[in-house]
């Protein structure tokens, strides 16, 4: 079936410095899946936080950034300098215009340290 | 901007007994909602999407018997776990969408149902 492996957290970094947080998927019965980042902070809802819809492109929000890679299929989540308010957990997450919906990883636990 | 409330937030209810949920669009229309659960140290399992003026469709392991969704308007959508026992405890999530299964899902902030 259709599903996504992300890093495992919790993942700590340091203020200022580089982020990544990996994700692969394998999508068996969705052509051209789009692809999805999503955020939780804390006593928050879910949010999204970039998407992707066709392959090859870039996505970008609040500093993050993500490209929709089809040849590994990865969709890795990067930002070049995390700041403290970027702790929240972060879910990978693809789906289709088939009537399939939206597969979740298991989420990333990110904290920030000063 | 669109939002998605969640109600009631938290619930704690006996084994054996059932649960209702809403959820409730405001600023779009939803024509499609999705509900989610995600279990202790789980991943948000997809347990239905529901489309206004269509069937619902269920994903396996989760059936309308015992997770029966009302979806009767643009703005509404209602789940409700029955006969509820521990392995059903968790964050119950409405994701609703304006278009087509593939689009930004607007999320609320669960429903917490605890079974004692």
């Amino acid at each position: 079936g259709d599903s996504v492996t992300q890093t495992e957290g919790p993942v700590t970094v340091s203020e200022s410095e580089s982020l990544i947080i990996n994700c692969t998927y394998s999508a068996t019965s969705i052509a051209y899946p789009n692809l999805f980042w999503y955020v939780r902070y804390p006593g928050e809802g879910l949010q999204l936080l970039l998407k992707v819809i066709t392959a090859g492109q870039k996505g970008s929000s609040r500093g993050f950034e993500a490209t929709y890679n089809k040849e590994t299929t990865s969709f890795h989540l990067q930002k070049a300098s995390v700041q403290e308010s970027d702790s929240a957990v972060y879910y990978c997450a693809l789906g289709g215009n088939s009537g399939t919906y939206q597969r979740f990883g298991t989420g990333t636990k990110l904290q920030v340290v000063p | 901007g669109a939002l998605v409330y969640q109600y009631p937030r938290r619930t704690i209810c006996k084994s054996g007994t059932s649960m209702r949920m809403e959820c409730q669009a405001v600023g779009f229309q939803a024509t499609s909602v999705a509900w989610y659960r995600q279990s202790p140290q789980k991943t948000f399992e997809l347990i239905a999407l529901s489309t206004v003026n269509s069937a619902i469709k269920y994903e396996q392991n989760f059936t309308q018997e015992k997770f029966p969704i009302s979806h009767p308007n643009l703005s509404f959508s209602s789940m409700t776990v029955l006969n509820a026992y521990l392995e059903d405890r968790g964050l119950y999530l409405c994701g609703a969408s304006p278009g087509q299964s593939g689009n930004t899902l607007y999320f609320g902030e669960g429903s917490r149902l605890i079974v004692v």
